[in-house]
């Protein structure tokens, strides 16, 4: 079966950090990029971050940029996300979701995983 | 930077009824776009790509359009299942996935 599953969320106080995990499985981890959604409470979905399949490209949203890095193992078929200098408008659900190429050069999440809990509280 | 914007932000529907959702991006995107079902407290789920190609096991009843800038999300005839909130996003950007503000739908 075809999953991802997270792990790694909490509460936790302004300005210190968190590390999220995405267990990946049923599927060739390293040929897949991927990513981290998030989505605050009561609020929409939010991209906040992708990588490529060998780590060369990666890109993230304006309003984590410098604070949040994303990583990868390809070998243990994990992805991570390293959550620094939290704040409150970072508590969320965090999502990671597989991206797949649907035909030619489309490209769309077509996995997600359950989702971790983010909360940034003092 | 893409930018994308839905209308409406949330709607009120019957059983029957043909629901019309749209989604404007800040700039041409071509046919980048998906459309995403999510239920309350579950995962999204992916219903429409390339602007108008149905991902399998997604109802016919559920259809999707437009090119550039515009595009619109069709459901034809509104079930009781499909009451939830729907997001476009754009992969005209390969990495940089971004997605709608949503629109919630309400039977």
């Amino acid at each position: 079966e075809v999953q991802l599953v997270e792990s790694g969320g909490g509460l936790v106080q302004p300005g210190r950090s968190l590390r999220l995990s995405c267990a990946a499985s049923g599927f060739n981890f390293e040929d897949y990029v991927m990513h981290w959604v998030r989505q605050a409470p009561g609020k929409g979905l939010e991209w906040v971050s992708g990588i490529s399949w060998n780590s060369g490209r990666i890109d993230y949203a304006d309003s984590v940029k410098g604070r949040f890095a994303i990583s990868r193992d390809n070998a243990k078929k994990f992805l991570y996300l390293q959550m620094n200098s939290l704040r409150t408008e970072d508590t969320a659900f965090y999502y990671c979701a597989r991206q797949t190429t649907v035909t030619g050069n489309y490209y769309a999440m077509d996995v997600w995983g359950q989702g971790t809990t983010v909360t940034v509280s003092s | 930077d893409i930018q994308m914007t839905q209308s409406p932000s949330s709607l009120s529907a019957s059983v029957g009824d043909r629901v019309t959702i749209t989604c404007r991006a800040s700039q041409s995107i071509s046919n980048y776009l998906n459309w995403y079902q999510q239920k309350p407290g579950k995962a999204p789920k992916l219903l429409i790509y390339a602007a108008s190609s149905l991902q399998s096991g997604v109802p016919s009843r559920f259809s999707g359009s437009g090119s550039g800038t515009d595009f619109t999300l069709t459901i034809s005839s509104l079930q009781p299942e499909d009451f939830g909130s729907y997001y476009c996003q754009q992969s005209y950007s390969t990495l940089r996935l971004t997605f709608g503000g949503g629109t919630k739908v309400e039977i």
